[in-house]
């Protein structure tokens, strides 16, 4: 089946530095991929997606490139914020017949220090 | 527009006892879906429903009953909660690719 294997947290880091979370996948075919983020307290919400080779999802200063060749969707962002702060999940889509479904990663746990 | 709400937002329960958490959707939307969230493992899908009246098993669904009845509503059932079920419930909902989460229903079984 679908599996998901992200990079492991806590990442600590400070304001300004860069970030890469990695993330690889195992799908049938070729997904739509996304990258969800969740603030403490908080349900998850959407922050970017691609839906086919070589797309560029991005959002809020993050991106995510779709690299069918290495089955990666890692995530990046040039100069991270306090605000930051969240656990971020990576989450391979699946389709099938009339059902679409994700995968998610385990999350990891960014926290950004002033 | 209020998106995903859930009901309730906290509950503590004793081995044996029963609840339903409620999840309601006012965006229209076909497909909705129940999770559960622990520390370590992500998310996991318990059940899901591709449209009102229909309901189909995910990857943890031992231990939970669902209904769709209406469009706008998906309920969770836990007839006889167990320790092992305490954990942070989500519920989503979609019509395309992009779901769409509600807060989180945090349960704690004694």
């Amino acid at each position: 089946g679908d599996s998901v294997t992200q990079m492991e947290g806590p990442v600590t880091l400070s304001e300004e530095a860069f970030l890469t979370i990695n993330c690889t996948y195992t799908a049938t075919g070729y997904p739509s991929l996304f990258w969800y983020v969740q603030y403490p307290g908080e349900g998850l919400q959407l922050l970017l997606k691609a839906t086919k080779a070589d797309d560029k999802g991005s959002n809020k200063g993050f991106e995510a490139t779709y690299r069918k060749e290495t089955t990666s969707f890692h995530l990046e962002k040039g100069s991270v914020q306090v605000s930051d702060s969240a656990v971020y999940f990576c989450a391979p889509g699946s389709s099938g017949g009339s059902n679409y479904k994700l995968t998610f990663g385990k999350g990891t746990l960014l926290t950004v220090n002033p | 527009n209020a998106g995903v709400t859930q009901t309730p937002k906290f509950r503590v329960l004793k081995t044996g006892q029963s609840m339903t958490l409620l999840c309601a959707q006012d965006m229209n939307h076909e497909y909705m879906y129940w999770y559960r969230q622990d520390p370590g493992m992500g998310l996991r899908l318990i059940h899901y429903s591709v449209g009102e009246g229909t309901t189909a098993k995910g990857e943890v669904p031992d231990g939970y009953n669902v209904s769709r009845l209406k469009k706008q509503n998906f309920l969770l059932g836990l007839e006889s909660a167990a320790p092992s079920q305490t954990s942070v419930y989500f519920c989503a909902s979609t019509r395309g690719e992009t779901q769409y989460f509600g807060p989180g229903t945090r349960l704690l079984v004694l």
